[in-house]
């Protein structure tokens, strides 16, 4: 199995909401990201996951709450978001940091419309 | 600061040529390099990486050199199909081994 999977596909919530994002990875990999992704831009890193704790949160605001219930699962719940926040949110895991153990493998990603 | 550039946003090349799509980096430490192809509404696709050891790598009808004194490497696809056309993204990862540093992705047409 080399897949990672997401739900839900897509997402339409208001400011006041409370939703999550739900991602999935069987192959065993270690490590687990969260990126955000806007109209032709690249991919940007949101937060990484190794070994179940949390090691690098790029300043992303409180508004994005990360949580790794174990080393399959990744959940990112969101809470009184913006709609600048509308995006395509990807997860993706990776293997481990040494060569040939860093490509990592992205899910189909979740559209996200905050109204 | 973009420390990954693709400076082609689109390339257009007729079926069965080669394409070639660049990338160049500005951080010395990066040291493994990484090639994703990615269609709308879809999660990039991880196609071929490189490590920063080696100045080739090859796997099926990709193959990707590195030339570290120029901070530069490229996607050749050799024969070009029309199922190729897609946006393709250089990305970077330092000796921190998590963070991937993203180009901002070349837009690739296969013409038939």
């Amino acid at each position: 199995d080399t897949e990672v999977t997401q739900t839900p596909k897509h997402l339409v919530m208001g400011m006041t909401n409370k939703k999550s994002l739900k991602c999935e990875q069987h192959m065993g990999h270690r490590a687990m990201y969260w990126y955000k992704q806007k109209a032709k831009k690249p991919p940007e890193l949101m937060f990484v996951y190794s070994y179940e704790k949390l090691s690098i949160n790029e300043s992303v605001p409180s508004r994005f709450s990360p949580e790794c219930p174990n080393s399959s699962l990744l959940n990112l719940h969101l809470h009184a978001l913006q709609p600048e926040d509308s995006a395509l949110y990807l997860c993706a895991s990776s293997q481990g940091q040494t060569s040939g153990l860093r490509e990592q493998f992205f899910g189909p990603g979740t559209r996200l419309t905050v109204l | 600061d973009q420390q990954v550039k693709q400076n082609s946003p689109s390339l257009s090349v007729q079926e069965g040529r080669i394409s070639i799509l660049n990338c160049d980096y500005t951080n010395s430490m990066f040291d493994y390099f990484l090639w994703y192809k990615k269609y709308p509404a879809e999660g990039p696709t991880f196609l071929i990486s490189i490590s920063s050891i080696k100045d080739k790598n090859e796997d099926g009808r990709f193959t990707v050199f590195l030339n570290k004194s120029a901070k530069h490497l490229s996607l050749h696809i050799v024969p070009s199909q029309p199922g190729d056309s897609a946006v393709y993204f250089c990305a970077a990862s330092g000796y921190s081994g998590y963070a991937l540093n993203f180009g901002k992705g070349t837009s690739l047409l296969v013409t038939p």
